[in-house]
């Protein structure tokens, strides 16, 4: 079974803090994923990568950056927290491009005070 | 505009009752399209997918959902709700390289 794995359940960062948020997948998946989830938005794409060292903005990267460095592990990095980007975080894998569906870690819920 | 809509934000059932989720997308060829379920303090899980052929698409836990291209919708259904089926439930649809995911809709299960 496919396994994502967030590694903070719970962060209560400062304004203007760097931010470092991780996820690890055990599946040798291509693709990664990291969306935000707020009430009543649903799940919006912050970045993606098909590949290490590769990354592709989504639909609201600004604010955000990430890293890939190794298959597994795809980090999303916050440069200068602010307070609206307090959400829930997660992050997805899957195996290829197209058709395969994601499978998603626990999430991370940040609180920028 | 690549969007995906749950018009429904909360729903509330009867235990025992029969249940239908509604999401509709925006234009397309033949989409490929997912349900998923949130439980509280969980990740998402993939509850089922349509990608082609027949049209009633049976997934996990009992639900099934059916593709209507001509209303362009995806509605989930289960004949019977159960109280753990209280959840926040996603439609998503694939966009190019993209998984977009509508608003959600939180369903209350009463006993």
């Amino acid at each position: 079974d496919v396994k994502v794995t967030q590694s903070s359940r719970y962060l209560v960062k400062r304004t203007g803090e760097k931010v470092f948020l991780e996820c690890v997948q055990d599946m040798d998946h291509e693709n990664m994923f990291w969306y935000r989830q707020d009430p009543g938005l649903g799940l919006r794409l912050i970045y993606f990568s098909y590949d290490v060292k590769m990354k592709e903005k989504g639909d609201i990267p600004e604010g955000y950056s990430v890293s890939r460095e190794k298959k597994e592990r795809f980090s999303l990095i916050l440069e200068s927290a602010s307070t609206n980007q307090t959400s829930m975080y997660l992050c997805a894998s899957s195996l290829r491009q197209g058709d395969s569906p994601l499978h998603f870690g626990n999430g991370t819920r940040l609180t920028v005070t | 505009a690549q969007s995906v809509t749950q018009p429904d934000i909360h729903i509330t059932v009867s235990e025992g009752a029969s249940l239908e989720l509604r999401c509709n997308y925006s234009y397309g060829a033949t989409p490929y399209l997912f349900w998923y379920v949130q439980s509280p303090g969980q990740g998402l899980q993939l509850l089922l997918k349509y990608f082609s052929g027949d049209t009633l698409v049976q997934g996990i836990k009992g639900f099934e959902a059916e593709f209507k291209r001509s209303q362009s919708s995806f509605n989930l259904r289960k004949p019977s709700v159960h109280w753990s089926d209280a959840a926040e439930y996603f439609c998503a649809r694939i966009y190019g390289n993209k998984l977009v995911f509508g608003a959600g809709t939180i369903l209350r299960v009463k006993s």
